[in-house]
């Protein structure tokens, strides 16, 4: 069964500080994406990858940074948390081509900034 | 600026009625609309999907009619029951984009 885990599920961070989310993917998807969801914004895409090796800018990308070392692991770093970065994550992993097929999301990590 | 646009934000209805959930979008080379339903605390999951090829899709109580012509689509909820509350998201992609969310409707249906 197609799965993506994420951690923390949980994390409460001091602004100024560093936080990295972690994400793990075993469907062999080519495709990771970072989501953040906040009430009245739907769900907006961060970063995303294609492959090892690769990161992409999504559609609010200032003030993170992302790493895919690995076809299974994309990560999310807040190099400097800000209180306005508190939300819910999510992680996602998909085929080639947004038009391929459905995406698997992870449970989310909810994240905090004081 | 927001591709995809969904309304209402948030609906109820009493158990049995049909919930309608619509959905427009901006970019006529989408051709892939995925429904996503979330539950909450926990991540989005495909509930149904349409290609821009046909106008109309099935699975069981739920219901996708699409206008390419309009650009819209809505997602029809046949003798909804208390376990669809959820909130539920329209995505819109081509072959050479991701996946563009939404705002989501909230549906509340009362037993």
């Amino acid at each position: 069964e197609a799965a993506v885990t994420q951690s923390p599920r949980n994390k409460v961070a001091v602004t100024g500080g560093k936080v990295t989310l972690s994400c793990n993917q075993t469907n062999n998807h080519n495709n990771m994406y970072w989501y953040r969801q906040d009430t009245g914004h739907g769900l907006r895409l961060i970063h995303y990858s294609y492959g090892a090796g690769s990161t992409e800018k999504g559609d609010i990308p200032d003030g993170y940074k992302a790493s895919r070392p690995s076809q299974e692991n994309f990560s999310l770093i807040l190099e400097l948390a800000t209180p306005s970065q508190t939300s819910v994550y999510f992680c996602a992993s998909g085929p080639t081509g947004g038009n391929t097929g459905q995406l698997y999301f992870g449970e989310g990590s909810k994240l905090t900034v004081l | 600026q927001q591709q995809v646009r969904q309304s209402p934000q948030s609906l109820t209805v009493w158990e049995g009625e049909t919930a309608i959930l619509n959905c427009s979008y901006e970019d006529s080379t989408f051709n892939y609309f995925p429904w996503y339903q979330q539950f909450p605390g926990e991540g989005p999951a495909l509930l149904i999907s349409i290609r821009s090829v046909s106008d109309k899709k099935e699975d069981g109580r739920f219901t996708i009619f699409f206008n390419k012509r309009e650009k819209k689509l809505s997602l029809h909820i046949t003798d909804s029951q208390p376990g669809d509350s959820a909130t539920y998201f329209c995505a819109a992609a081509n072959s050479g984009t991701y996946q563009r969310f939404g705002t989501g409707t909230k549906l509340q249906v009362v037993p």
